[in-house]
């Protein structure tokens, strides 16, 4: 069975830009999170999807956003870029929410000049 | 809020030794407590799950311990290889909130 796959794996903006993430699940696995993964602040919880609908959000501008589409794929946006938005962006996909056990995928990383 | 401490940024151990790594939370009652292992350069690998009624739970040379009066949580890894080298993360939750991720311990496993 594939694992998680991000796409893509590297990506250098300037500050003011946006961008989008892309991330495909395992098959089968409908939840979808995101994590923002950073040497300071460690890996922090971005956004979480379930069939189509964001169930939980975490402490970020509304600058962040995501989607899920009807084949669990997911998506997520990062307009007006900051510096601080440098990092890496993690996706995992889960087959139950609870327990929440996450299989990650390998990671954007994300550099803002 | 809920805080993670992972108490040790690094650790290094000679090869054949156990390793412990240590979690510490606070202002929380979760329901279960992950371990995940990350390489340089990949997305964290899911190890153990060990639920808050559970003492102890092993797999192969891994062991976890979860004590909800100590808030604490302690992750072995015995007769550790160079292979074992990597940053250990520990993870709470409960019910279907998201996972709560402490900063992680960089173990270092000297041959």
């Amino acid at each position: 069975k594939a694992g998680v796959t991000q796409t893509p794996r590297y990506l250098i903006k300037t500050r003011g830009q946006q961008v989008t993430l892309s991330c495909s699940p395992i098959s089968g696995h409908r939840s979808v999170s995101w994590y923002q993964q950073t040497p300071g602040q460690g890996l922090q919880f971005l956004f979480e999807y379930f069939s189509e609908t964001q169930r939980n959000k975490g402490n970020f501008p509304g600058r962040f956003s995501g989607r899920q589409f009807s084949n669990s794929r997911s998506e997520m946006n990062v307009s007006t870029l900051e510096l601080g938005d440098s990092a890496l962006y993690l996706c995992a996909s889960s087959l139950s929410p609870d327990p929440l056990i996450q299989y990650f995928g390998a990671g954007t990383r994300l550099s803002v000049l | 809020s809920q805080k993670i401490e992972q108490n040790s940024e690094a650790l290094n151990i000679q090869e054949g030794k156990t390793a412990t790594l240590t979690c510490n939370y606070t202002n929380y009652s979760p329901a279960y407590l992950q371990w995940y292992r990350q390489d340089p350069g990949r997305g964290p690998v899911f190890l153990l799950l060990i639920r808050e009624n559970e003492k102890e739970k092993r797999k192969e040379r891994l062991k976890v311990t979860f004590d909800t009066t100590l808030k604490q949580s302690l992750f072995h890894i015995t007769a550790s290889q160079p292979a074992d080298s990597a940053t250990y993360l520990c993870a709470l939750a409960k019910g279907n909130t998201p996972l709560v991720f402490g900063k992680g311990t960089r173990l270092s496993v000297i041959a």
